[in-house]
């Protein structure tokens, strides 16, 4: 298996812009997780799907963050407008339910 | 609510020191029990897990074990290497399915 595929690695884009990260999670997977990684807050869960269903939003930190997961093999992130404060690496992770969870490589956005 | 607390960091060692980054949890009923690991520019990675007290979790010459008595979950390795530098991060999920991670622990390991 591939493993967990997020896109794009790296994303730079400037202050107001809309921002949509993707991540296709381990076939098999029914667990989805998105998480935010910073040096000042280090790893937050912002939002998790169990079926396609999100199960807990409680971490997306306000209404300018959304997330999608319309179908099994399929989520994703969006951020509109972008605040430099949104700066950060984004991880998709997913999992069998009760089991560990596998990360992807991250997405590095940067909001300028 | 449940919870992990690790050692903070920064850990620097010499090549083939003895290492110990302490965990602790907190949740009720038995949890699974993880350590990951993170090589810079990178995602985690698991690195080892126990799902039950007393169990022993081991990789790559890493050891944990799951004390239950002392809610505890530590990572050791008896001689590190310069390749170990990399963050650490204990963390668990409890029987609801809801992980939790710790802050993450920086090791660098010095030739």
């Amino acid at each position: 298996d591939a493993g967990v595929i997020q896109s794009p690695r790296h994303e730079v884009t400037e202050m107001g812009q809309e921002v949509t990260l993707r991540c296709k999670p381990i076939s098999g997977h029914n667990s989805l997780f998105w998480y935010r990684q910073t040096m000042m807050r280090g790893l937050e869960l912002l939002i998790y799907f169990n079926n396609n269903v999100p199960i807990d939003d409680s971490g997306m930190p306000e209404d300018r963050f959304s997330a999608k997961m319309p179908n099994a093999s399929f989520s994703t992130l969006k951020i509109q407008p972008s605040e430099p404060r949104d700066s950060a690496v984004y991880f998709c992770a997913s999992a069998v339910p009760y089991y560990e969870q596998y990360f992807g490589p991250g997405t590095r956005l940067t909001v300028t | 609510g449940d919870s992990v607390t690790q050692m903070e960091g920064p850990v620097t060692l010499s090549e083939e020191a003895f290492l110990t980054i302490n965990c602790t949890y907190t949740a009720t009923g038995y949890p699974s029990l993880f350590w990951y690991v993170q090589y810079p520019g990178e995602g985690l990675q698991l690195l080892l897990k126990a799902t039950k007290a007393d169990d022993k979790g081991s990789n790559k010459g890493f050891e944990a074990t799951y004390r239950k008595e002392t809610t505890s979950f530590h990572l050791e390795k008896g001689s590190v290497q310069v390749s170990d530098s990399a963050v650490y991060f204990c963390a668990l999920r409890n029987t609801g399915n809801q992980f939790y991670f710790g802050t993450g622990t920086s090791l660098t390991v010095i030739p």
